[in-house]
């Protein structure tokens, strides 16, 4: 079961902005950096977003992390048809000795 | 450009242990900047940190699987391998290989990934 927490669905238009929020705790979002992965339909998962904000080369500046407190976000803005996919957030847990978390993961629909 | 290649069984016996191993190209597996790691993806499901390796062999595991994981390297290969004994059903899952930085100060993440391999456990 995952810890950090992602609503299951989220949707747009091309063009509109959409946000995905990750909700987490203490121990994991509130101590250490959040990352975002983005998944296409039949593919591994690809680093979208590292460090709470920092894009990897190549990743298009549509794409923003951000987080606060014990909670974090993506926005993809100018959504495009080829943003069609699965994203998680993740992030670092300091209990049960350490351990690396997923978010539960939120499927991005462009209508 | 770095790439990793999951490879084993793709069908593993109830009770059994699945074995599978990445193969690292385009870049060294004993640079002293990364870890190398291995995540799960049961299918239609999330994903699942299964545990990291240093090229010196230290290891750490997910809590959750530990007693059942053996995490290994082979930096003559260029390679690293993942054991995971006792299996079950709820061990079918997407196996994936991937680099894992570690970046103090700035957290850890997971870049690239491999494509995969599916891992059926089944009678």
């Amino acid at each position: 079961q995952s810890v950090l927490t992602q609503p299951p669905s989220a949707s747009g238009t091309p063009g509109q902005r959409v946000t995905i929020s990750c909700s987490g705790s203490s121990s994991n979002i509130g101590s250490n950096t959040v990352n975002w992965y983005q998944q296409l339909p039949g593919t591994a998962p690809k680093l979208l977003i590292y460090s709470n904000n920092q894009r990897p080369s190549g990743v298009p500046d549509r794409f923003s992390g951000s987080k606060s407190g014990t909670s974090a976000s993506l926005a993809i803005s100018g959504l495009q048809s080829e943003d069609e996919a699965d994203y998680y957030c993740a992030a670092w847990d300091d209990s049960l000795n350490g351990r690396y978390v997923f978010g539960t993961g939120t499927k991005v629909t462009v209508l | 450009q770095l790439q990793l290649q999951e490879s084993g069984p793709g069908l593993v016996k109830p009770s059994e242990t699945l074995s599978l191993t990445c193969t690292v190209s385009g870049g060294s597996i004993s640079s002293s900047s990364y870890y190398w790691g291995w995540i799960r993806q049961p299918p239609g499901k999330g994903l699942e940190w299964i545990g990291s390796i240093y090229y010196s062999g230290s290891t750490y595991y997910n809590p959750s699987l530990k007693s059942r994981v053996t995490i290994s390297v082979d930096t003559s290969k260029n390679q690293f391998s993942l054991k995971l004994s006792s299996v079950t059903a709820a061990d079918t899952a997407v196996y994936y290989c991937a680099r894992h930085v570690a970046a103090a100060g700035r957290g850890d993440w997971f870049d690239p990934w491999g494509q995969g391999t599916l891992v059926t456990v089944s009678s």
